[in-house]
């Protein structure tokens, strides 16, 4: 079964807008990942974020984690047309596997 | 660059004609994974091998194999494709005992398969 739901599906938005994406899962986990998959293309890793952490940054990139209701957000800044992709979150599942979320499709319009 | 590379980006195949697919890295890492993406979801995971040892997921159907002849290499083999086998077929790899970095799953491009 699935554990990460994302929301919203698909989201777009103008360029230098912030995007919000949101993540829920079911289970406790030890980390949660988000990556970035361009059209057609494999995924790229963005950043992992530990259960014991509340926030994180990378860039443009901020991350939160709510472990009480299960729940993870990335918001990017400042968005730019190679933004536009699909990003998924990841949490571990048992031994070395990640389960991935649905995804939420990113259009960012110049 | 340390990559994984997966061959070819491009599959077709015939209906029940069997079919490889390949997958190698440059990381040395010990843990492979394949991973069927179907158009709008997400990645599912088929099976990973950690070394030599093979872990197949519960619902990964008996049609899909795997071989792992070596640290650099992993091939997806699908006995007899059906219509419902095309999707893109992802490789990626991790380093468990990589500090910081262990959990990070590295990707290949993939590789889509169509079926006829």
């Amino acid at each position: 079964s699935q554990q990460g739901e994302e929301d919203p599906q698909a989201l777009s938005i103008q360029e230098g807008e912030n995007a919000t994406m949101n993540c829920s899962y079911k289970t406790s986990i030890n980390n949660l990942q988000w990556y970035r998959q361009n059209s057609g293309r494999g995924l790229v890793h963005l950043i992992l974020i530990r259960s014991n952490e509340r926030e994180k940054h990378s860039g443009r990139l901020r991350v939160t984690l709510d472990t009480s209701k299960k729940s993870s957000s990335l918001l990017i800044t400042a968005s730019r047309a190679a933004d536009t992709a699909s990003y998924f979150c990841a949490t571990d599942a048992q031994g070395n596997k990640l389960v991935f979320g649905a995804g939420t499709i990113l259009r960012v319009k110049s | 660059d340390a990559m994984v590379i997966q061959n070819p980006r491009y599959q077709v195949t015939q209906f029940g004609k069997p079919v490889t697919l390949s997958c190698s890295q440059t990381l040395n890492h010990n843990v492979m994974y394949w991973y069927q993406q179907k158009s709008s979801q997400a990645p599912k995971l088929l099976f990973h091998y950690y070394d030599k040892d093979f872990n197949n997921e519960a619902d990964t159907p008996d049609n899909f194999q795997s071989r792992r002849p070596n640290t650099s290499f992993c091939f997806l083999d699908i006995r007899s494709p059906g219509l419902g086998d095309a999707a893109m077929y992802l490789c990626a790899t991790s380093r468990p005992t990589a500090g910081r970095e262990r959990e990070t799953q590295y990707f290949g491009p993939g590789t889509r398969l169509l079926v006829l």
